[in-house]
């Protein structure tokens, strides 16, 4: 079985600050690593995926994610927010299968302040 | 334009009514779920399918039917209602490659 643990429910964050939310699993067998932001009033949006190769995943709107398969983890980050980077962040995990259930963390709310 | 559409995005019913939340996706795609959304305890998987006429369950199947007798349409039965089936819905499709695709969600409220 597999699970995803955020260890942040809510960030708290000033306008051009960096911000850093962390997603840790535990699985058994070779994962593919998934962030989705979730806008307020809206569904989920794919900001990028881990599935091979390079580590070091960019996504849309500037955030980026590095995999450490040593820690089991795959923090996302951003070196500059904006306002309207205010929304909910999910991190998931599946098997690296064709298809699989996505299996989701609690979220972390990120709010940026002015 | 590639999209999950759900439909109602809001609806309020009564315990034991019987309703359907229903999803289609323009995408072609052989992989469809349901989730559902509830403060503090992220995501959860209720049923998924893997083409048509090949469902399971997820995390919390019960309460709950799916059906899948077209590619395009995965539609969500509440039978009989319950308060706790109070929540926010989300149908997805997709594949690992290009990360799922997700409807905007039915806020869903049972009394």
């Amino acid at each position: 079985a597999q699970s995803v643990t955020q260890l942040d429910s809510q960030v708290p964050v000033f306008e051009e600050a960096p911000v850093e939310l962390r997603c840790n699993y535990s699985s058994s067998v070779s994962v593919y690593l998934f962030w989705y932001v979730q806008y307020p009033n809206q569904g989920l949006q794919l900001l990028l995926k881990y599935l091979s190769g390079s580590t070091l995943v960019k996504g849309i709107n500037g955030f980026e994610a590095e995999f450490n398969k040593s820690q089991t983890s795959f923090h996302l980050r951003k070196p500059s927010v904006h306002i309207s980077d205010t929304a909910e962040y999910f991190c998931a995990v599946s098997r690296g299968t064709s298809y699989g259930k996505l299996t989701f963390g609690q979220g972390t709310i990120l709010t940026v302040h002015p | 334009e590639a999209q999950v559409t759900q439909n109602p995005r809001y609806l309020i019913t009564v315990t034991g009514k019987k309703l359907t939340v229903t999803c289609s996706q323009n995408m072609n795609h052989e992989y469809m779920s349901w989730y559902r959304q509830d403060p503090g305890l992220g995501l959860r998987q209720i049923y998924y399918s893997m083409n048509v006429e090949v469902t399971d369950k997820g995390d919390v199947p019960e309460g709950y039917k799916v059906s899948r007798k077209e590619k395009r349409n995965f539609p969500l039965i509440l039978e009989s209602p319950s308060p706790n089936q109070t929540s926010l819905y989300f149908c997805a499709s997709g594949g690992q490659a290009y990360g799922y695709t997700f409807g905007s969600g039915t806020r869903l409220t049972v009394v």
